[in-house]
């Protein structure tokens, strides 16, 4: 059974510094990988999405890698804005490429 | 539409009553998931539709939920006989094709709650 595990569940840090959130997962034989973003009493935005072929993606400040062999991935921010402050979602599919299993995301804050 | 709608924003309940949550996809995307999430939570898998077929209901924790999509665009999730355990925020996401653009597109959630 598929479980994610996301690393650590909160994180405080100044503006403008460079940081890493963690995803690990149990079973390596994925699809797929997604970042998403969540804000308080929203949905969720999609950030990154890594296919199981792929070792990494980046959008503006954001970078996420894949390492499946060791059931990694990570999110990259650089030169985090309090903007940033959120809760950070990994989500994998399964390799059938129907169900997603979610971590519990990380709560992210950046003090001005 | 512009992007994925669910109603009601909010759903207060009793327990033991029917309930029916709503998801309108975005125009033209096959897929539709459905997710439950709890305070501090991720979402939690119930169902896929691929189309008008589910895909997966693995998810789903029990008989009293059950989900359909006619028409494979507008989606419903009812819930039989409600108790205080189904109270969380029911999610709604589509996407184009899996496999060719998998991205999913999730609408702001129905919060259930039941008394």
């Amino acid at each position: 059974k598929q479980e994610v595990t996301q690393i650590p569940a909160a994180l405080s840090v100044p503006e403008g510094e460079n940081l890493v959130l963690n995803c690990s997962f149990t079973d390596s034989a994925i699809y797929n990988l997604q970042w998403f973003r969540q804000d308080p009493g929203k949905g969720l935005t999609s950030l990154l999405l890594i296919q199981s072929s792929q070792r990494e993606q980046t959008s503006g400040r954001l970078n996420a890698s894949l390492d499946k062999s060791s059931g990694r991935s990570t999110l990259y921010i650089a030169a985090s804005q309090p903007g940033d402050s959120a809760t950070y979602l990994c989500a994998v599919r399964d390799s059938s490429a129907s169900k997603i299993i979610f971590g519990s995301g990380t709560r992210l804050s950046i003090r001005p | 539409g512009a992007g994925v709608s669910q109603t009601p924003s909010n759903k207060v309940t009793e327990k033991g009553k029917y309930v029916e949550l709503r998801c309108d996809p975005i125009s033209g995307h096959t897929a539709l998931y459905w997710y439950r999430q709890s305070l501090g939570q991720g979402p939690e898998f119930l169902i896929y539709f691929q189309g008008t077929g589910a895909a997966d209901d693995s998810g789903l924790p029990n008989d009293r939920f059950f989900a359909v999509r006619p028409e494979g665009s507008v989606s419903t999730l009812k819930i039989q006989r409600t108790e205080r355990g189904d109270s969380a925020v029911y999610l709604c996401a589509s996407s184009e094709t899996p496999g060719v653009e998998d991205t999913q597109y999730f609408g702001p959630g129905t919060r259930l709650t039941v008394l």
